[in-house]
């Protein structure tokens, strides 16, 4: 079965410091990852993805995260945060298991401070 | 209106109470789903609806019932709530029902339940 690992529940951050939110997922099959933020009082929106190709996704915002299949990490990073960047972040895996299933992490709050 | 849209966001309802959740994408996908998101726990998926049939029941309580009358519209109808029922409830929807496919979200309605 899938799973997915964010190893902190909290960032705090300064602004314009940089930033990684770690996620690790288990899964015996080719995986597809994602990386959700949420923002007070509304729904997920996608920052990125991997499918497959390049192992280095950027996305919206500065945001950029790594595929690393040895380590089975999908780390999110971004080289300055701005106060903005304030939300909930939520790392998520799919793959060919049998079923469609997306299995979300737990999250991570990033909070960044003036 | 763009992308999907929830209502009512927020409901308040006694145990005894019957009301509904409405979702409604207008992105034309033709996968749609029913998350709960609880504080500090991951998302949950609930239900799956694909061209209108339904493909998940995640072992989620009857008195939660959903329904699919075409694939712009989803309801969550409920009924005889438990107090732990109280959570976001999220709506989101798909291209199609694929591991690849990312999903989008609506702002979610939060529920409380006296």
């Amino acid at each position: 079965a899938q799973s997915v690992t964010q190893l902190d529940s909290q960032v705090p951050v300064f602004e314009e410091a940089p930033v990684e939110l770690r996620c690790n997922y288990s899964s015996s099959v080719s995986v597809y990852l994602f990386w959700y933020v949420q923002y007070p009082n509304q729904g997920l929106q996608l920052l990125l993805k991997y499918l497959s190709g390049s192992t280095l996704v950027k996305g919206i915002n500065g945001f950029e995260a790594e595929f690393n299949k040895s380590q089975t990490s999908f780390h999110l990073r971004k080289p300055s945060v701005h106060i903005s960047d304030t939300a909930e972040y939520f790392c998520a895996v799919s793959g060919d298991t049998g079923g469609f299933k997306t299995i979300f992490g737990a999250g991570t709050r990033l909070f960044v401070k003036a | 209106e763009t992308g999907v849209t929830q209502t009512p966001r927020h409901l308040v309802m006694g145990m005894t109470n019957k009301k509904s959740l409405k979702c409604e994408q207008h992105l034309g996908h033709n996968a749609m789903y029913w998350y709960k998101q609880s504080a500090k726990k991951p998302l949950e998926l609930m239900f799956v609806y694909n061209f209108k049939e339904q493909t998940e029941n995640n072992s989620v309580p009857s008195r939660f019932s959903p329904e699919c009358p075409n694939s712009s519209h989803l309801f969550l109808h409920l009924h005889t709530l438990q107090p732990e029922d109280s959570a976001l409830y999220l709506c989101a929807s798909s291209q199609d029902q694929g591991s690849f496919y990312e999903q989008y979200f609506g702002p979610g309605t939060r529920l409380t339940v006296t």
